[in-house]
């Protein structure tokens, strides 16, 4: 089972909204709703953001929302700002003896 | 507010065991609805799920570590552990231990992570 597929890097400006991409197959993200995205800074360990493809956990912005369509999922920071700066991680469910599949990992940059 | 902490040496020798615990405070750990797993990160690398932990003593393993790996539990001390043998430079990594819920994947409370080198 091959980590799913995330971008290296994504920046934005302060305010702007963005977008990380989280591909996969139909064993996983598109067989499923069990998306997970984390924000993890450095030295830290890291954050549910987004389960279930689109839910928020209590305590976390608005500003983050998820989304998927086929074999990709979405996260999308509205209004970016500078403690958004952070790595980015997808998880999936996925059919394979695997089970539990993270993505490669995303750095967002706030200009 | 639940609490996870891992514990054990931050150094291994190549070839010999690691061992980490994991314990959990704010909680219990034999709650039905939870599973409690480790996951790794080598350095600068992205994350690895090992395996995870119902309060019964089920498990589930990731196939490229199963053969390594093994993963217990005392719900009288409300821990859990990992041993990976046969360790190698490839082990290095930061080991976090978290929580998940019990017919889902995503890990919701996390420890802070320990990070064990392998090497001589």
């Amino acid at each position: 089972q091959s980590a799913l597929t995330q971008p290296a890097s994504v920046s934005g400006s302060p305010g702007q909204s963005i977008t990380i991409s989280c591909t996969g197959t139909s064993s996983d993200v598109g067989g499923y709703n069990y998306v997970s995205w984390y924000q993890q800074h450095p030295g830290k360990a890291p954050k549910l953001m987004i389960y279930d493809v689109s839910n928020r956990p209590s305590g976390v912005s608005n500003r983050f929302s998820g989304s998927k369509s086929g074999n990709t999922a979405s996260l999308t920071i509205s209004g970016l700002q500078a403690e958004d700066e952070a790595d980015y991680y997808c998880s999936s469910y996925t059919s394979s003896s695997t089970l539990n599949v993270f993505g490669t990992g995303t750095k967002v940059t706030v200009l | 507010q639940l609490q996870l902490q891992e514990s054990g040496p931050g150094l291994v020798k190549p070839s010999e065991t690691l061992s980490l615990t994991c314990t959990v405070s704010g909680g219990s750990i034999s709650s039905s609805d939870y599973y409690w797993g480790w996951i790794r990160q080598p350095p600068g690398k992205g994350l690895e799920w090992i395996g995870s932990i119902y309060y019964s003593g089920s498990t589930y393993y990731n196939p490229s570590l199963k053969s390594r790996v093994t993963i217990s539990v005392d719900t009288s001390k409300n821990q859990f552990f990992l041993k990976l043998s046969s360790v190698t430079a490839a082990d290095t990594a930061t080991y976090y231990c978290a929580r998940h819920v019990n017919g889902a994947w995503d890990f919701d409370y996390w420890g802070q992570g320990t990070l064990v080198t392998v090497s001589s």
